[in-house]
């Protein structure tokens, strides 16, 4: 057990939909992150939240957005949704940005576009 | 922008058995951390073992131990004395001191070990 808990698990959604991914951070993590990861491949970094601000983004359009709120714990959003977005939704936590330090996953939600 | 390259997509060995499992990277930054990632069917993401690019001693948790080869850019993981729950894909991952790049992961190795 991580501490980092994602909801929901699983959801299926419409293209054109939007969709809102919910994930507390481990208690005394400041930092939040947040990485999509198609079938067969490796998490890609979407971005990163560090005491409620975005401090770091990956290659994603605006249409990814998302909050961290003061407990720390952070949304993710995604607006007209396409097929491409179908993926697992990982969330991670950590002690402050960078200096290499553990940076704790959830089990991930589960996006299915049709 | 920072690379890993994992070029064995499966590896299959039998129980206690060693192994090891190639990354490579590329970058030009000189501060940097790099990470192998287990990943069970559960699909949690957990941190097996780190190294600190500036630290010339290989890192060592346990039965997982790593090969830091930093002008190589090459960072393998070995598995010593394989068990079953060792059955899992393994990421190798890359960070920018400062982190706000977040992790950099490969493709993955699909490692199965054999009862």
């Amino acid at each position: 057990e991580t501490g980092v808990t994602q909801s929901p698990t699983h959801l299926i959604k419409t293209r054109g939909q939007q969709v809102t991914l919910r994930c507390s951070s481990q208690s005394g993590h400041n930092t939040v992150s947040w990485y999509q990861q198609a079938l067969g491949q490796g998490p890609q970094f979407i971005f990163q939240y560090y005491r409620e601000e975005e401090n770091g983004r990956g290659n994603f359009p605006p249409r990814f957005s998302g909050l961290q709120f003061p407990n720390y714990s952070s949304e993710l959003n995604v607006n007209a949704l396409e097929l491409d977005d179908s993926a697992l939704y990982l969330c991670a936590s950590s002690w402050k940005t960078g200096e290499g330090n553990t940076i704790y996953f959830g089990e991930g939600s589960w996006l299915t576009v049709v | 922008a920072q690379t890993v390259t994992q070029s064995q997509p499966e590896m299959s060995v039998q129980e206690a058995e060693t192994v090891t499992l190639s990354c490579t990277y590329d970058t030009s930054e000189n501060n940097y951390y790099l990470f192998w990632y287990k990943q069970p069917p559960s699909r949690q993401m957990i941190l097996v073992i780190r190294q600190e690019a500036y630290k010339q001693q290989n890192a060592t948790e346990n039965r997982f131990s790593v090969n830091f080869q930093k002008a190589a850019k090459s960072f393998s993981l070995k598995i010593s004395d394989s068990q079953l729950g060792d059955t899992a894909m393994y990421f190798c991952a890359f960070m920018i001191g400062g982190g706000a790049d977040g992790l950099t992961f490969g493709k993955g190795t699909h490692l199965i070990i054999q009862p």
